[in-house]
């Protein structure tokens, strides 16, 4: 089956510990995200990656970090210097070309204790 | 920068009502809109995708019209099903890779 997986589904994060959130594809997809969605709020963009090895902030990167080594991996590393950092995050992908459909994993919750 | 508002932020109709849901944009600079579904916890659904050059497409009981213009679309349910319960939120994408999303419409459908 082609799709997005998370992992894990649910983490908690003692403060002032860095923790790492998976997101793999295996749609053959060019461009990968990460948003943050917080209750009764929309989808914010963290960073997004068009193509290996490169990526761009989006409008809430600070506190945030990635890496895009290979085309099917995009992880997302929450740093201390988060502050707020318990919501709900979502990982997504598209071709990057022609119509560029947006696909999303099932998401990690995290919670700060 | 672009807004995306989506209102009413809930509904509850009875099942068998058809309805429609809006979704308004502040620039209309589009590349495509695009509806999705998301249940509680989950992910995000893709249900259709409007490219800029179209009026509307449709799936199933679903019909989703674009009106760039005026800066609106609207998702239309026909024949509503308590299955159909969920938050539907609407993407806006400019730029070809940067996605503006509404807070979504939380629907409720009663048997």
């Amino acid at each position: 089956d082609g799709g997005i997986t998370q992992s894990p589904k649910y983490l908690f994060r003692k403060e002032g510990q860095n923790v790492t959130l998976s997101c793999e594809q295996n749609l053959n997809h060019d461009a990968m995200y990460w948003y943050r969605q917080d209750p009764g709020q929309g989808l914010r963009l963290i960073y997004y990656s068009q193509i290996v090895n490169d990526f761009q902030k989006g409008d809430i990167a600070e506190g945030y970090s990635v890496s895009r080594e290979k085309k099917e991996s995009f992880p997302l590393t929450v740093t201390s210097a988060q502050k707020n950092p318990t919501a709900f995050y979502l990982c997504a992908s598209s071709k990057n070309t022609g119509i560029n459909e947006q696909f999303f994993g099932p998401g990690t919750r995290l919670t700060v204790l | 920068k672009q807004e995306v508002t989506q209102i009413p932020a809930a509904l509850s109709v009875p099942e068998g009502e058809n309805l429609v849901l809006n979704c308004s944009f502040t620039d209309s600079a589009i590349y495509n809109l695009q509806w999705f579904r998301q249940d509680p916890g989950k992910g995000l659904t893709s249900l259709l995708l409007i490219q800029s050059s179209q009026r509307e497409q449709t799936s199933g009981r679903l019909n989703a019209s674009l009106d760039k213009s005026s800066g609106r679309s609207t998702l239309y349910i026909a024949a509503s099903q308590p299955g159909d319960s969920a938050t539907y939120l609407c993407a806006v994408v400019r730029n070809f890779n940067k996605f503006y999303f509404g807070s979504g419409t939380k629907l409720n459908v009663k048997p």
